[in-house]
């Protein structure tokens, strides 16, 4: 199947630095993906959806300042995690959509600020 | 707005047993379902989906699940449980001509030898 890679799996960071996490289509173009919020035992929660080209699209209730994306090719799409603060560590998941009424999930990226 | 329930946070079964995880969604018009696993500390794999073909659908590692539109149902079921198969289970819907995924809340399966 096709392949989404996220990277940094893991990362650390200090309270108030920002961090960037990417999310890659390997082997697919896609126009649309999407990024989510785990919090630990608990459902995935949308954050955004990312169009390539365009703004993002934010959910209700998530700071469009803080959480940061961009989506500048059809391939990669970020998520850049600004000011972060110990309350902003959790588990971020990204996918991408195909276009064929399918979507695929990167593998998931856990940050942790202390 | 669409919905997803999965009743039954946790589910227990010995090794060799039935796997049944429920699924429920709201909706007047049937969504596209899916049903995910996330094992520790990783992304999603689709199990399996369904898209308004046939009710009946298999999927990898022996899952299967079936729609059932009078029962807004799509429940996951395996016959024979494998430790393997211990994971975090998520159901979900996306309204046709969107692409937005709604997840459930999840059910952790635990197989016991």
């Amino acid at each position: 199947g096709a392949v989404v890679s996220q990277h940094p799996s893991r990362v650390i960071c200090k309270s108030g630095t920002s961090v960037k996490i990417e999310c890659r289509s390997l082997d697919f173009q896609a126009t649309t993906m999407f990024w989510y919020r785990q919090f630990p035992k608990k459902s995935l929660m949308l954050m955004a959806t990312s169009n390539e080209g365009s703004k993002a699209t934010y959910e209700q209730g998530v700071e469009k300042d803080k959480f940061l994306i961009n989506h500048a090719s059809l391939t990669l799409s970020t998520l850049t995690v600004t000011s972060a603060h110990p309350e902003d560590s959790s588990f971020y998941i990204c996918s991408a959509y195909t276009g064929a009424g399918e979507l695929f999930f990167g593998e998931g990226s856990r940050l942790t600020v202390l | 707005a669409q919905s997803v329930t999965q009743l039954g946070s946790h589910v227990s079964v010995s090794e060799g047993a039935l796997v049944l995880l429920r699924c429920n969604y709201s909706s007047s018009v049937p969504p596209y379902l899916f049903w995910y696993v996330q094992y520790p500390n990783q992304g999603l794999q689709l199990l399996l989906k369904y898209t308004s073909a046939a009710t009946l659908v298999k999927g990898i590692n022996g899952f299967e699940a079936e729609f059932k539109k009078s029962e807004t149902s799509f429940h996951l079921t395996k016959p024979s449980a494998h430790m393997s198969d211990a994971a975090e289970y998520f159901c979900a819907a996306m309204n046709t001509g969107f692409q937005k995924l709604v997840f459930g809340t999840g059910t952790r399966l635990l197989v016991s030898p």
